[in-house]
Order: C-alpha cells, then structure tokens, then sequence
C-alpha cells in the first residue's frame, strides 16, 4: 500500500531564505507526482507536475525534483517571500490505482518579513 | 478558461440528515474526482467519474454516492451524516483519469452537528 511522508510537519524562515521541502513515498511504481499549495481554509493549487519519466520540473522560484527509486521528491523554493506562507502538499499517482491521489499530511511554511 | 467551482463554500448540517455538494469541471475536462479533507491531514480520495461513469472508489461506506452529468459536472451526496464526515470537500477535474494534473476548486467546508 502506498504511504507518502513529508517532512518536516512545519518549519518558520526568515524572509529571503532558499528552502527545501521534503516528500518520500513507498511504492516506487507511480505514473506521476504532484505538488500543490493551500492557504488556510482554502482548496488546492496545483505548482508543479512531475512525470515518473522526468527528474525535475521548474515554475519561476520553484523547483521540483523526483527520484523514483529512492522514493523522494523535493520541492525547492528559492529567495521565499511572506506570500509564500502556506501548506505545501505533495500527492502520488499510484501506478496500480491511477485513479486517485494519495498525499502526504503537507508541511505548513511560515515566511518570517 | 473556468476553473473548478465548488457549491457551496460552506454548509452546516445535522447528524443523520442527508447533503448535496456540487462541482462544475474545468472547461475541456472529462473527469472529476472527491476527496476528503479532515483538519491538519492530506486529502483522501472517495471516488472518480469519468464520462459520466464511475472510475474508482476509495475507502469509504456506500452511504457516500456521486453522479456525474453530461456536462461533465457532478454531485457528491453523502446520507445520514455522521459527525465524522465534518471536513473539506474538494473536487478536482482533470482532462482523462490518469497521468494527467489535476486541477482543485476552493472546497465546501461541510460542519455536521
């Protein structure tokens, strides 16, 4: 059964910063990753969509990578704004239940001005 | 380009009774997916319908059902409410039931009493 993890639940940086978030899964066999944004209260908004063919993918100050065998993908954001403050997401496509999402629990960001 | 809508935003119901959620896809999609979203946790995924079919089906009672119109919009009902089913409600359209990104709307806030 696939399990996805993200790590740290929450982390507080100073305004400026590059960051890393963290997501590992358990099932190598996916047909794609995906990460999304939610601000308090709100839905989801989808940043980037990494194919299990790719290695990374890149949106402005944002930058995804995958490595399928090791089960793990990050999520780099570069020179982080108080805007970006928020619940990062990642979820997996399952390669044997392409269907749904499974997700991680999100890691909350704070961007201290 | 419409997004994702989702109605209504918010919705307070009472233990036992039955309620509606609406999602109208995003213009150029065929797929719409349910899922659940309890405080602090990753969405979980309730089921897909894929032209008008269901697609797939998470772990949840059957008391939990949905339809999909030829629009490609569709309905979450959910009967005899539980004061467990309290949570975010978040639809996602994508165009085909796999590989591709899928797109969230805001969510319906749903609060049973």
């Amino acid at each position: 059964k696939q399990e996805v993890t993200q790590i740290p639940a929450a982390l507080s940086v100073p305004e400026g910063e590059n960051l890393v978030l963290n997501c590992s899964f358990t099932d190598s066999a996916i047909y794609n990753l995906q990460w999304f944004r939610q601000d308090p209260g709100k839905g989801l908004t989808s940043l980037l969509l990494i194919q299990s063919s790719q290695r990374e993918q890149t949106s402005g100050r944002l930058n995804a990578s995958l490595d399928k065998s090791s089960g793990r993908s990050t999520l780099y954001i570069a020179a982080s704004q108080p805007g970006d403050s928020a619940t990062y997401l990642c979820a997996v496509r399952p390669g044997d239940s392409n269907y749904q999402l499974i997700w991680g629990a999100g890691t909350k960001l704070i961007i201290k001005p | 380009e419409t997004g994702v809508t989702q109605s209504p935003t918010h919705l307070i119901k009472t233990r036992g009774q039955q309620v509606t959620l609406r999602c109208s896809s995003q213009s150029g999609h065929n797929t719409v997916s349910w899922y659940q979203q309890a405080l602090g946790q990753g969405p979980q995924f309730i089921f897909q319908y894929y032209r008008e079919e269901e697609n797939g089906r998470g772990n949840f009672p059957p008391r939990f059902s949905g339809l999909q119109f030829p629009n490609y919009s569709s309905e979450l009902n959910v009967n005899a409410l539980e004061l467990d089913d309290s949570a975010l409600y978040l639809c996602a359209s994508s165009f085909g039931p796999e590989y591709t990104e899928a797109f969230f709307g805001q969510g319906t806030r749903l609060t049973v009493v």
